[in-house]
């Protein structure tokens, strides 16, 4: 059946370090890919998704690109904030008997230290 | 920006008992899933709603599962007898439609379920 693994966490940096986050998918046809991140204490957010192969999805200068290839979708971001500290969840859109239900990954914590 | 709210935050409870963790989604929206999170384990699957009934569910959702809308703005999940694997957060979601391209899930905060 269709997974998602994810880099176990959690992730430590320090202020302004590059970030990457692993994932990689496994799935028959074409899947939706998502990064959604949970901020302490509350719900998922849907931080961004690509649709298609070679799709590279971006918001809040976090950026992942749809990786058909290597079955990857990783999450990366060049100068990350104290303000990022989060678990980051990768997921898949796995359309059952019709309505899609999203297949998700373990989440990664991420702390980012001043 | 509308959101998805679940009440209540928390929820504890004796084995054997019965739970209902209720959730109002976002009101345009058409499709409504509960997912649930063992702690320190992966955010899983559980049931799809539309139109008034099940679309789909996990192996998870056995029959001491329910859940149902009884208005215009509630969203119920149910758990007839709980049991201490049970305990877990349960998240809330609603989408504007059914297509994962056009419309990602909305998810609520969650109600943390603990079955003593």
């Amino acid at each position: 059946g269709n997974s998602v693994t994810q880099m176990e966490g959690p992730v430590t940096l320090s202020e302004e370090a590059f970030l990457t986050i692993n994932c990689t998918y496994t799935a028959t046809g074409y899947p939706s890919l998502f990064w959604y991140v949970q901020y302490p204490g509350e719900g998922l957010q849907l931080l961004l998704k690509a649709t298609k192969a070679d799709d590279k999805g971006s918001n809040k200068g976090f950026e992942a690109t749809y990786r058909k290839e290597t079955t990857s979708f990783h999450l990366e971001k060049g100068s990350v904030q104290v303000s990022d500290s989060a678990v980051y969840f990768c997921a898949l859109s796995d359309r059952g008997s019709g309505t899609y239900k999203y297949i998700f990954g373990t989440g990664t914590r991420l702390k980012v230290l001043a | 920006e509308p959101e998805v709210t679940q009440t209540p935050s928390h929820q504890v409870t004796q084995m054997g008992q019965e739970v209902i963790l209720r959730c109002v989604p976002i009101s345009n929206h058409l499709y409504f899933y509960w997912y649930r999170q063992i702690l320190g384990q992966k955010v899983e699957f559980l049931v799809s709603f539309y139109n008034n009934e099940i679309s789909e569910k996990s192996e998870i959702f056995d029959d001491q599962f329910s859940v149902e809308r009884p208005d215009g703005s509630n969203f119920t999940l149910k758990i007839r007898s709980t049991k201490l694997e049970d305990s877990a957060m349960y998240f809330c979601a609603s989408s504007e439609s059914a297509s994962s391209y056009n419309s990602p899930l909305h998810f609520g905060n969650g109600t943390r379920l603990t079955v003593t």
